[in-house]
C-alpha cells in the first residue's frame, strides 16, 4: 500500500503572499489531519477533516483553512503569510470513524517565508 | 485541555532497556494515549496507543496506571537506530479534550554505542 503524500515537498513564499499544500491519503483512509512543527514550538495540530467535514481544529488564526475531496484528498491553505509561517507543514491520515488515533504521517511540507 | 510532560532529552547505550514517561494530569475519560517516534526530516510514525493498564507490541510496551494521569514507554534492548524524538500523544476524537489532539513536546533519545 503506498504511504500518505504530500505535494510539494519544499516550496518558499514571500509574506503576503498565499499557498497552497495538498496531501494524498493511504487508500481507504478517510480520516486527513494537518499539522505543524516549528523547533520552537514542535508539532502543533491544526484541523482535521472526515468525509469532506472538518471535524476537528485547532488553535490556529482563520488564515489557515482546509478542505477535503471526495476522494479522501486534502488541501490546507494559509494566506497572508507571515515569517511565523515558516515550518514543516505535515499530513497524517487514519482510517477514522473511531476514537482510537493511529495515524500514518507523510514526509511533509518545508515552507519558508520570506 | 489535556496537556503533556516529557522529559526533553535522555541518553542510554545500546542494549538497554529505556523508559520515557509522559506526565497528563488532565487526561479525559474518553481520551487514549498513543506514542510516536521521529526521525530528523521525516513524519513521526506510530509505535503503540493505550487507554489503561498494559499494552505490548513487537517493538515497546506501554504502561498506563489506573489514575491514568501518566504513561511510560518502554523500549527493550534500545539499538543505535532507535536514536530519534518520541512524542508523547493524548486526545480522541469526540469527547476527550475538546477534540483537540495534543502533541508533548517529545524526548530526544540519544543512543549511544
Amino acid at each position: 500500500k503506498a504511504g500518505v503524500t504530500q505535494t510539494p515537498r519544499y516550496l518558499i513564499k514571500t509574506r503576503g503572499q498565499q499557498v497552497t499544500l495538498s496531501c494524498s491519503p493511504i487508500s481507504g483512509h478517510r480520516s486527513v489531519s494537518w499539522y505543524q512543527q516549528t523547533p520552537g514550538q514542535g508539532l502543533q495540530f491544526l484541523f482535521e477533516y472526515f468525509s469532506e467535514t472538518q471535524r476537528n481544529k485547532g488553535n490556529f488564526p482563520g488564515r489557515f483553512s482546509g478542505r477535503q475531496f471526495s476522494n479522501s484528498r486534502s488541501e490546507m491553505n494559509v494566506s497572508t503569510l507571515e515569517l511565523g509561517d515558516s515550518a514543516l507543514y505535515l499530513c497524517a491520515s487514519s482510517p477514522g470513524g473511531t476514537s482510537v488515533y493511529e495515524q500514518y504521517f507523510g514526509p511533509g511540507t518545508r515552507l519558508t517565508v520570506t | 485541555l489535556a496537556k503533556t510532560t516529557q522529559p526533553i532529552s535522555m541518553d542510554s547505550y545500546e542494549g538497554q532497556e529505556v523508559n520515557i514517561t509522559c506526565s497528563h494530569n488532565n487526561i479525559a475519560t474518553n481520551d487514549y494515549i498513543t506514542w510516536y517516534q521521529q526521525f530528523p526530516s521525516q513524519g513521526p510514525r506510530f509505535i503503540i496507543q493505550g487507554y489503561k493498564t498494559k499494552v505490548t507490541n513487537e517493538v515497546a510496551s506501554l504502561f498506563i496506571p489506573a489514575d491514568r494521569k501518566s504513561s511510560t514507554l518502554s523500549l527493550p534492548r534500545v539499538s543505535l537506530s532507535d536514536t530519534a524524538v518520541y512524542y508523547c500523544l493524548v486526545g480522541g476524537i469526540y469527547g476527550g479534550s475538546q477534540g483537540n489532539l495534543i502533541f508533548g513536546k517529545g524526548t530526544k533519545l540519544s543512543v549511544k554505542p
